[in-house]
């Protein structure tokens, strides 16, 4: 069955020190993988995707995500934490579906608390 | 470019009645996404429209439903509310490429 998995349910980070918010899928042939944050009360905010090319991605905010193929992940991260970084990030796969379309699949979330 | 709208923001119903909550896609997007999430967790995936049919739909009991219209702006209805359907229900726009949220209907029931 294809789907993602987040394994963290909360990631806690001091300040200042870098952060990694991890993703692994399961999906038959290329994916397209997202990273996507909501802040409280809020919707989901997309932050960055890949489809193909630089296996490094960038983002908004200072985020970047890296597709490692071997190992079927897409780990979202960032250099220095921010605590306004603190939010519920979402990784998300895009896989095909019958009749020629294609379905967003989310992960189960992962809570990030950013610590002072 | 407007995003995708939901209307309304809040919304406050009576156990065993009806809730209709509305979308708006970013223009050019075909394809509707409904999504549950309740107490701040995780996303449930309800309904999925495209080109006005509906293409999926997630493990939800029939008062769970929903339409695409032909400008593709998407109603959902949940008929006889429980006490359990009280989350925020997001709808999500696609051009099939990548998706983009809306801010959300926080939907209470008493």
């Amino acid at each position: 069955a294809q789907s993602v998995a987040q394994p963290e349910d909360q990631v806690n980070v001091a300040e200042g020190n870098p952060l990694t918010v991890k993703c692994t899928y399961s999906v038959s042939g290329n994916p397209y993988l997202f990273w996507y944050v909501q802040y409280p009360n809020r919707g989901l905010q997309f932050l960055l995707k890949y489809i193909t090319g630089d296996n490094l991605v960038k983002g908004s905010y200072g985020f970047e995500a890296e597709f490692n193929k071997s190992q079927t992940s897409f780990h979202l991260k960032k250099p220095s934490a921010l605590v306004s970084d603190s939010a519920l990030y979402f990784c998300a796969v895009r896989v095909p579906f019958s009749g020629g379309y294609n379905k967003l699949i989310f992960g189960a979330g992962t809570r990030l608390a950013v610590h002072p | 470019e407007a995003g995708v709208t939901q209307s309304p923001t809040h919304l406050i119903k009576t156990r065993g009645q009806q809730a209709t909550l509305r979308c708006s896609p970013i223009s050019g997007h075909t394809s509707v996404y409904w999504y549950q999430q309740a107490l701040g967790l995780g996303l449930q995936f309800l309904l999925w429209y495209d080109e006005g049919e509906e293409r999926n739909r997630g493990n939800f009991p029939p008062r769970f439903s929903g339409r695409q219209f032909p400008n593709y702006s998407s109603e959902l209805n949940v008929n006889a509310l429980e006490l359990e359907d009280s989350a925020l229900y997001l709808c999500a726009s696609s051009n099939r490429a990548e998706a983009f949220f809306g801010q959300g209907t926080r939907l209470t029931v008493v």
